[in-house]
């Protein structure tokens, strides 16, 4: 199947500090990639879609200035969450489709822990 | 507003012993419903993908099949390394392309 690299796998940094994530599709090309949140024991919740070439499309309830997303090819998007605090502490899923029979491929997810 | 339930929240197994989660869900319009599977720490792996009433799939040890109402991942003679947080999603014609709504999932473990 399709390869979704996802990066780090996991980040500890200070409150006020910026994290930047990186979602790379391996061996196909995605003009759509999709990141979401995950909390313990809790389903994944769609914080933004992210288009090639465009601004993402976000969730209602998710500050667009805190989580900044680019998707600056069709094989790279990355998330940055600005100004982390405590709260901002999650484990971070991206996706990416081939877009055929709306399969969606995952990363292997980040583990962001705010001090 | 599309809803995805699944029970239990949590399924203890001996090994071998065949058991069924459930998916529940409430959409306007299935364009396709979700297997995944999640280890801790992992993100979702692709299981399979049902796009209709009557449609079953199978791999190894899984068969998922689907109702207009719900979908059942069934587990027969399961071992320990099945053991993972088995996730259901579907999308709809409400949502965007490739857009899911996911449940929060079961929790299985496999007991020697």
């Amino acid at each position: 199947g399709a390869v979704v690299s996802q990066h780090p796998s996991r980040v500890i940094c200070k409150s006020g500090t910026s994290v930047k994530i990186e979602c790379r599709s391996l061996d196909f090309q995605a003009t759509t990639m999709f990141w979401y949140r995950q909390f313990p024991k809790q389903s994944l919740m769609l914080m933004a879609t992210s288009n090639e070439g465009s601004k993402a499309t976000y969730e209602q309830g998710v500050e667009k200035d805190k989580f900044l997303i680019n998707h600056a090819s069709l094989t790279l998007s990355t998330l940055t969450v600005t100004s982390a605090h405590p709260e901002d502490s999650s484990f971070y899923i991206c996706s990416a489709s081939t877009g055929v029979g709306e399969k969606l491929f995952f990363g292997s997810g980040t583990q962001l822990s705010v001090l | 507003e599309d809803q995805v339930t699944q029970s239990p929240e949590a399924l203890r197994l001996q090994e071998g012993e065949s058991s069924s989660l459930n998916c529940s869900y409430t959409v306007s319009g299935l364009r396709g419903l979700f297997w995944y599977r999640q280890d801790p720490g992992k993100g979702p792996e692709f299981l399979f993908t049902l796009y209709s009433a009557g449609e079953e799939k199978e791999k190894e040890r899984l068969k998922a099949t689907l109702t207009k109402k719900e979908s059942f991942l069934h587990i027969t003679a399961p071992k320990p390394e099945d053991s993972a947080t088995y996730l259901c999603a579907v999308h709809s014609l409400q949502g965007s392309a490739r857009q899911l709504t996911f449940g929060s999932g079961t929790q299985l473990t496999v007991l020697p």
